[in-house]
């Protein structure tokens, strides 16, 4: 089975761009989460989807968005990018009907803001 | 807010030279504790999911117990090919959100 995948891998942008980057889960899968993963702050949830609709919210601000499509797969956008934006962007898929079912993680994108 | 501590932030080895990782928590309502393994570039490999207090897992050379208040993820006899950060997460409250630590690195040397 494949696992999740992640588009772009790597992404160079400037301050006061936007971004978008995509994620495709496992198949079967219909939960997708979304972390930020700096050297500082560590791994940080950004939010989840679950059939199309966002279930859960971390505590960044408004210009992190993200959508999920009819078939899983979801993206994120960042407006707006600032240098701090710079990171490692994590998706994770899981089945989704329970909570407790375990998250796995893509390869990343890594997003470099100048 | 719940709080996930990770202990030695950073752990060098011999091989054949076994070990615990520590991670504690403090929070509210815990729902499951989740070990990764990540590689440097790579994202977080699932390791092992535990759900309640005495609860323990295996794979390989590689053990993770849970208590009430902390979990252990024991390392007997590692390779180098162990090397790695080595994260915990706990679940709680609603949805899908995994509150994770900031990791050990350790690194297994010949």
């Amino acid at each position: 089975k494949a696992g999740v995948t992640q588009t772009p891998r790597y992404l160079i942008k400037t301050r006061g761009q936007q971004v978008t980057l995509s994620c495709s889960p496992i198949s079967g899968h219909r939960s997708v989460s979304w972390y930020q993963q700096t050297p500082g702050q560590g791994l940080q949830f950004l939010f989840e989807y679950f059939s199309e609709t966002q279930r859960n919210k971390g505590n960044f601000p408004g210009r992190f968005s993200g959508r999920q499509f009819s078939n899983s797969r979801s993206e994120m956008n960042v407006s707006t990018l600032e240098l701090g934006d710079s990171a490692l962007y994590l998706c994770a898929s899981s089945l989704g009907s329970r909570s407790t079912d375990t998250q796995y993680f893509g390869p990343g994108t890594r997003l470099t803001v100048l | 807010e719940d709080q996930v501590t990770q202990s030695p932030e950073a752990l060098r080895l011999q091989e054949g030279e076994s070990s615990s990782l520590n991670c504690s928590y403090t929070v509210s309502g815990l729902r499951g504790l989740f070990w990764y393994r990540q590689d440097p570039g790579k994202g977080p490999e699932f390791l092992f999911t535990l759900y309640s207090a005495g609860e323990e897992k295996e794979k390989e050379r590689l053990k993770a117990t849970l208590t009430k208040k902390e979990s252990f993820l024991h390392i007997t006899a590692p390779k180098p090919e162990d090397s790695a950060t080595y994260l915990c997460a706990v679940l709680t409250g609603g949805g899908n959100k995994l509150t994770f630590g900031t990791g050990t690195q350790l690194k297994v040397e010949l």
